[in-house]
């Protein structure tokens, strides 16, 4: 069963625009959730975390928002730039599991100029 | 600072091999983690070694292995390939592993090894 799931496979938003791409997880245990990007033949890179205790942090032009009770978070890009045009994982770690992440299925932003 | 390097970058092997893939960290980087990326099933957490030990290990058959160097380089082992081992493999470290209690020690990826299975 999946865990953290990105229901959006793409998205595409005009450049300028806020981009919102949303992650939703079952797994109770999950504390600590983090996003990163993707592009081609390249790993993952770190974007963005949020703790459990928290319900927002920002960095620049991202800004991640966690619905405890909901299980729910959303990644805002604002403004999108086309430079941001790539796949984004949303992924969780549980208190008890190390470094072990937990990722969704990912969503392809594509921001048009 | 080097950012964590993945050798090789392709690889190509037939049923029944194995193969090995290599993984240096971060300098400082203690904590190395392996993930196996498919389009079938995405993601996938395969194990994490810190000094040299196994602390964590993912929902991989046993032809899966792994190990850590006492300089935190890592490798990973697969035997007796099958056509579904065919995957993007990455390898992730951080400087020490989670502590939980809702913070997590950011993972810096490598560019991955990607193994195609004949």
């Amino acid at each position: 069963d999946q865990q953290v799931k990105q229901n959006s496979p793409s998205l595409s938003v005009q450049e300028g625009r806020i981009s919102i791409l949303n992650c939703d997880y079952t797994n109770s245990m999950f504390d600590y959730f983090l996003w990163y990007k993707k592009y081609p033949a390249e790993g993952p890179t770190f974007l963005i975390s949020i703790s459990s205790i928290k319900d927002k942090n920002e960095d620049g032009r991202f800004t991640v928002f966690l619905n405890k009770s909901a299980k729910h978070l959303s990644l805002h890009i604002v403004p999108s730039q086309p430079g941001d045009s790539a796949v984004y994982f949303c992924a969780a770690s549980a208190w008890n599991a190390g470094n072990m992440l937990t990722f969704g299925g990912g969503t392809r932003l594509m921001v048009k100029p | 600072k080097a950012g964590v390097t993945q050798t090789p970058r392709y690889l190509i092997k037939t049923r029944g091999q194995q193969v090995t893939l290599s993984c240096s960290p971060i300098s400082g980087h203690r904590s190395v983690s392996w993930y196996q990326q498919t389009p079938g099933q995405g993601l996938q957490f395969l194990f994490e070694y810190f000094s040299e030990t196994q602390r964590n290990k993912g929902n991989f058959p046993g032809r899966f292995s792994g190990r850590q160097f006492s300089n935190s380089r890592s490798e990973m082992n697969v035997s007796t390939l099958e056509l579904g081992d065919s995957a993007l493999y990455l390898c992730a470290s951080s400087l020490k592993p989670g502590q939980g209690g809702g913070y997590q020690e950011t993972q810096y990826f490598g560019p991955g090894t990607r193994l195609l299975v004949l």
